[in-house]
């Protein structure tokens, strides 16, 4: 059973654009919730993450949007560029022992020039 | 720069010759991780390291074993690689303190090409 559905699965847009990935959670247990970005033949890497007592967190053009009640997280890049092409994941993670987050399905992004 | 290291970043086997990856961090970090990922796919977790202790996902297949000798090196052994094993392998670590769980780093991958 997936606990963090990630959409969509794939996004093109042009540069300067706002390119939206959303992810929504079930387990309420949650209390962490990462973004990595993926470049081609790279391990993952965190971009951004936010907790739940917070609504907006923004890092230079990333900004994470968190719904605590909807249970959703959405991750908007700002003017985005070539080099934001990648795959991001979302992820989710309760706390206090190992941290093993739960990983959404990845969208991949590409940015045209 | 402290990170985490990973080798080969290539490797290639033949069906059924055991093959030893390797993962080493200069972080100090306490939990070490092995993932599985295959191509447009979330990373799949196959076990982890909480200081010694050993966690395996009920699905890792008995095929995979790991090591880790030591705070500083893990390693993911494949005892009869099949065709299905080809995939990226990804090492990562965390930190953890008490309650307190600080995210993941992880490191290049290595490919492994199964013949």
């Amino acid at each position: 059973q997936q606990q963090v559905k990630q959409s969509p699965q794939s996004l093109i847009v042009q540069k300067g654009g706002i390119p939206i990935i959303n992810c929504a959670y079930e387990n309420t247990a949650f209390d962490y919730f990462p973004w990595y970005q993926q470049f081609p033949g790279k391990g993952p890497a965190l971009l951004i993450a936010i907790r739940p007592d917070v609504s907006e967190k923004k890092e230079g053009r990333f900004t994470i949007s968190f719904n605590k009640s909807a249970k959703q997280f959405s991750l908007h890049i700002m003017d985005s560029q070539p080099g934001d092409s990648a795959t991001y994941f979302c992820a989710a993670s309760i706390p206090g022992g190992s941290y093993i987050p739960t990983f959404g399905r990845g969208t991949s992004l590409i940015v045209h020039p | 720069d402290a990170m985490v290291i990973q080798n080969p970043r290539y490797q290639v086997t033949q069906f059924g010759k055991p093959v030893t990856l390797s993962c080493s961090q200069t972080l100090n970090h306490n939990v070490m991780y092995w993932y599985q990922q295959k191509s447009s796919q979330a990373p799949k977790l196959l076990f982890h390291y909480y200081d010694k202790d050993f966690n395996n996902e009920a699905d890792t297949p008995d095929n995979f074993q790991s090591r880790r000798p030591n705070t500083s090196f893990c390693f993911l052994d494949i005892r009869s690689p099949g065709l299905g094993d080809a995939a990226m392998y990804l090492c990562a670590t965390s930190r953890t303190s008490g309650t307190a769980s600080y995210e993941q780093y992880f490191g290049p991958g290595t490919r492994l090409t199964v013949t």
